[in-house]
């Protein structure tokens, strides 16, 4: 069984660039969820995907957005980078049953983005 | 609004020793709260959870949580602290009304000295 796995593992980007980050599933998983971990914080809610929909969102604005593929792999995007984007992008998988709710949370090693 | 706080940044314990690592939560409706342990450059990894039922909940590597309606608590436990045991900790909750949202207290980094 393999794990939530993230890419790249470190990236460095200019203000006002975009960044992609990618995150690969737990095997048998169908729901991706993204939290931003700044430095000293706790993970803060991003998104969630399930059945490749938006289905769940946080305090982020429109230029945080996501994609999910009918392989459960997933994407974050984020344009026009801020300085207080950088920051720790974990990736969690889990199984949706009932009415779209998610169990068994897998996180990945995340991605640690810096803006220069 | 859901929320959890740790309110220590930093706990030091020797080795051998017991710990705990505090968390109280704020939540509407049910709680189910949740432990996780962060190692350097790597991600979350599930401690254990408390959903319904008993309490007291024991988790992995010889950890245990207790939980505490009255108080809105959910202090993390362990009776003899490991020197590989430091790590930092975060606190989480879920709710019935957000259920695939975790909400994360700030963490507490724990220091375990031999």
């Amino acid at each position: 069984e393999t794990g939530v796995t993230q890419s790249p593992t470190h990236l460095i980007k200019t203000r006002g660039q975009q960044v992609t980050l990618r995150c690969s599933s737990q095997s048998g998983h169908n729901t991706v969820s993204w939290y931003q971990q700044a430095l000293g914080q706790g993970p803060q809610f991003i998104f969630q995907y399930y059945r490749e929909e938006e289905n769940g969102r946080g305090n982020f604005p429109p230029r945080f957005s996501g994609l999910q593929f009918p392989n459960y792999s997933s994407e974050l995007n984020v344009n026009a980078l801020e300085l207080d984007d950088s920051a720790l992008y974990l990736c969690a998988s889990s199984l949706a049953r009932d009415r779209g709710r998610s169990y068994g949370y897998t996180f990945g090693s995340g991605t640690r983005l810096t803006v220069v | 609004a859901q929320s959890v706080a740790q309110p220590e940044d930093q706990v030091n314990v020797a080795e051998g020793n017991p710990l705990t690592v505090k968390c109280t939560y704020s939540v509407s409706g049910n709680p189910y709260l949740f432990w996780y342990v962060q190692y350097p450059n790597r991600g979350l990894q599930f401690l254990l959870k408390y959903i319904t039922g008993d309490n007291l909940v024991k988790g992995s590597y010889g950890f245990e949580a207790e939980f505490n309606k009255s108080q809105t608590s959910f202090h993390l436990k362990k009776p003899s602290a490991l020197v590989s045991d430091s790590a930092l900790y975060f606190c989480a909750v879920r709710t019935i009304y957000n259920f695939n949202k975790f909400y994360f207290g700030s963490g507490t980094k724990l220091n375990v000295k031999p």
